[in-house]
């Protein structure tokens, strides 16, 4: 069972907006703004999408973003495309044992 | 170009031992701590151990502690993953990955990955 909790699975059509959900506990999601997401297209290595809750790395369409209130945090894309079709994983800094990071189980997402 | 580069694939018995190996290139290795992550198939990320090039400071997840050993030469660029004794349950995709210049916590650059198969 991962640390932090992401829904299974999400669709959207092309062009539409979808928000995929990661919640976490308050030694981790909720105490820190270390958060990330990541894409993940099949048979390749993850790709960094949003740092520090809502920071874009350079390249990265801003049709991607992201929040956070509380224990939950948020990745929202926007005007969805088939290539946006991949698993999303988000990540957390976290204060527990000797983890320094944290995963969410992962989402995928399918562009219908 | 800014890469890291894995080893190949490996395919081994259990009980047998092996390292693999993560060069980098294109930027400054030893200002940047080198993450590994396990990959089980069909599974999500975890976050296995970190070490920084410069003193080889290494921090391993409990989970893995004992289990793996993290090394680095600093002198080729290059870190390393290990097994004194594989398992079947370590079977699973490996990835190298270096942090991004904001924070420890978030990871830029990736390597391809190192699939390790291990059955009898």
């Amino acid at each position: 069972q991962s640390a932090l909790t992401q829904p299974a699975s999400v669709s959207g059509s092309p062009g539409q907006s979808i928000t995929i959900s990661c919640t976490g506990t308050g030694s981790d999601v909720g105490a820190y703004n270390y958060l990330s997401w990541y894409q993940q297209h099949p048979g390749k290595p993850p790709k960094l999408m949003i740092y520090g809750v809502s920071s874009r790395p350079s390249g990265v369409s801003n049709r991607f973003s992201g929040s956070k209130s509380g224990n939950t945090a948020s990745l929202t894309i926007s005007g969805l495309q088939v290539e946006d079709e991949a698993d999303y994983y988000c990540s957390s800094y976290t204060s527990t044992n000797s983890l320094h990071v944290v995963f969410g189980g992962g989402t995928r997402l399918t562009v219908l | 170009e800014v890469q890291l580069v894995q080893s190949g694939a490996e395919v081994k018995k259990p009980g047998e031992s092996l390292k693999i190996s993560c060069k980098g290139s294109g930027y400054t290795f030893t200002n940047y701590w080198i993450v590994w992550f396990r990959q089980m198939p069909g599974k999500g990320l975890e976050w296995m151990g970190i070490i920084y090039p410069v003193d080889s400071d290494t921090r391993y997840n409990s989970s893995f502690q004992g289990q793996v050993t993290i090394s680095v030469d600093k002198s080729i660029n290059t870190a390393y993953l290990q097994w004194s004794s594989l398992k079947a349950s370590d079977t699973a995709m490996y990835y190298c990955a270096k942090h991004h210049s904001q924070a420890m916590y978030y990871f830029d650059l990736w390597g391809q990955g190192t699939l390790v198969t291990v059955s009898s």
